[in-house]
């Protein structure tokens, strides 16, 4: 248990629907990320949320749209997405304090397939 | 560019002693850090190295070369448990995490 949760675990959407992913952080930390992680390629960051606001978006398509209500919940909302999104999305979320040593706590992932 | 390299994929027995290396180009270094990752699970943390040197942790020991750019994970006494995907990540100038594609480790009985 790294307290960190994704839901849901597996999903398979087709490339006209609508779905958001949730992540939810039990570890009391202030900055929380998404990942697209796949197959034998680096880990790609996505998302950067720091107190809530959003620092970092590496030129992610406009159909993955992030939100993060407060500095315990992120979520992902997809739309209209292409087969080669598919992959695993991991959230994480670290203590950020910028003196480098910033261990992040990642959830179990979603592994998502587009149709 | 900003660059990490490691094999893609390793075997080694079990019992036996396992080294897997990470080379990378950063701009800037804030530290290096490993996680494992099993198959379909969450990656979790190994070790952090911000200075020069090996740091031991049980079974695993982590080592620095910062003039050489360069960073291996040594896993003794190999485990059936231990096969996984060991992920090498460098904390760039600005804090963010650049990360290799992963090693992953086959164990044999």
């Amino acid at each position: 248990e790294t307290g960190v949760t994704q839901t849901p675990r597996h999903l398979v959407m087709g490339m006209t629907n609508k779905k958001s992913l949730k992540c939810e952080q039990h570890l009391g930390h202030n900055a929380m990320y998404w990942y697209k992680q796949s197959a034998k390629k680096p880990l790609e960051l996505m998302f950067v949320y720091s107190l809530e606001e959003r620092v970092e978006n590496n030129s992610v398509p406009s159909r993955f749209s992030p939100e993060c209500p407060n500095s315990s919940h992120l979520f992902l909302h997809l739309h209209t997405l292409q087969p080669e999104d598919s992959a695993l999305y991991l959230c994480a979320s670290s203590q950020e304090d910028n003196r480098g040593y910033d261990e992040q706590y990642f959830g179990p992932g979603t592994r998502l397939t587009v149709t | 560019g900003q660059n990490i390299d490691q094999p893609t994929e390793m075997t080694a027995t079990e019992g036996a002693i396992v080294q897997i290396n990470c080379t990378y180009q950063t701009s800037g270094f804030n530290g290096l850090f490993w996680y494992q990752q099993h198959a379909g699970e969450a990656p979790t943390f190994l070790s952090y190295n911000v200075l020069d040197g090996l740091e031991e942790k049980g079974r695993f020991s982590s080592f620095l070369s910062r003039s050489k750019g360069y960073s291996y994970l040594l896993l003794k006494e190999l485990q059936m448990k231990d096969s996984a995907s060991y992920l090498c990540a460098v904390s760039d100038s600005n804090y963010q995490l650049i990360w290799g594609a992963g090693t992953k480790l086959i164990i044999k009985p």
